[in-house]
């Protein structure tokens, strides 16, 4: 089985700290990806990586950077937290073909005081 | 950015009832239409990657059809049981590189 490993289920941090989301993959996808999720919004893309020190701006990148150095693992960093960025995050890897489907790491809820 | 719409937003059925929603994408420059389900405290898992016009899948008791000249995809789940209380989350892809865009979910809950 596929496993997507979020580092943190829970993190509460204050306004202006820079945070780091890590997820780590276990089945050498090349795509990665970073979403969040919101009452009502659905699961919107902040960023996503096709391979190593690769990325692509998803729907809503302002104020999120991302890091993959290796093809296992895809960071989520917020420069400069606010507390318009408290929310559900998940990661996500798959296969590079559009058929292939996500496999999703449990998610961190993310609180920013 | 693809718009995708599904409806209802929440649903509540009897343990036994058959239910189903849908799911609308925009039919142009469409490649895969993906279904996955969002259980309370778990991962979303993947049910249905569906790519042909007309295509229908079945696992179990859920089925699902596309028709992607019209643009929408419904769900069915036949007998609801309890532990298919779920957050129903379709996602469309208008390119082969496998970057979707969500719809807002159907909050499934089923009582006994």
């Amino acid at each position: 089985d596929v496993k997507v490993t979020q580092s943190s289920r829970y993190l509460v941090k204050r306004t202006g700290e820079k945070v780091f989301l890590e997820c780590v993959q276990d089945m050498d996808h090349e795509n990665m990806f970073w979403y969040r999720q919101d009452p009502g919004l659905g699961l919107r893309l902040i960023y996503f990586s096709y391979d190593v020190k690769m990325k692509e701006k998803g729907d809503i990148p302002e104020g999120y950077s991302v890091s993959r150095e290796k093809k296992e693992r895809f960071s989520l960093i917020l420069e400069s937290a606010s507390t318009n960025q408290t929310s559900m995050y998940l990661c996500a890897s798959s296969l590079v073909q559009g058929y292939q489907p996500q496999h999703f790491g449990d998610g961190t809820r993310l609180s920013i005081l | 950015i693809l718009n995708v719409e599904q409806s209802p937003q929440s649903l509540h059925v009897q343990e036994g009832d058959s239910t189903n929603f849908t799911c609308s994408f925009p039919s142009s420059n469409f490649y895969a239409l993906h279904w996955y389900r969002w259980e309370t405290a778990k991962s979303p898992e993947a049910l249905f990657v569906m790519t042909l016009n007309g295509d229908e899948k079945k696992k179990g008791r859920i089925s699902a059809t596309l028709n992607t000249k019209e643009g929408y995809s419904y769900l069915y789940i036949k007998g609801s049981q309890p532990e298919d209380s779920a957050t129903y989350l379709c996602a469309s892809s208008n390119n082969a590189g496998n970057m979707l865009t969500f719809g807002g979910g159907t909050r499934l809950m089923v009582k006994p």
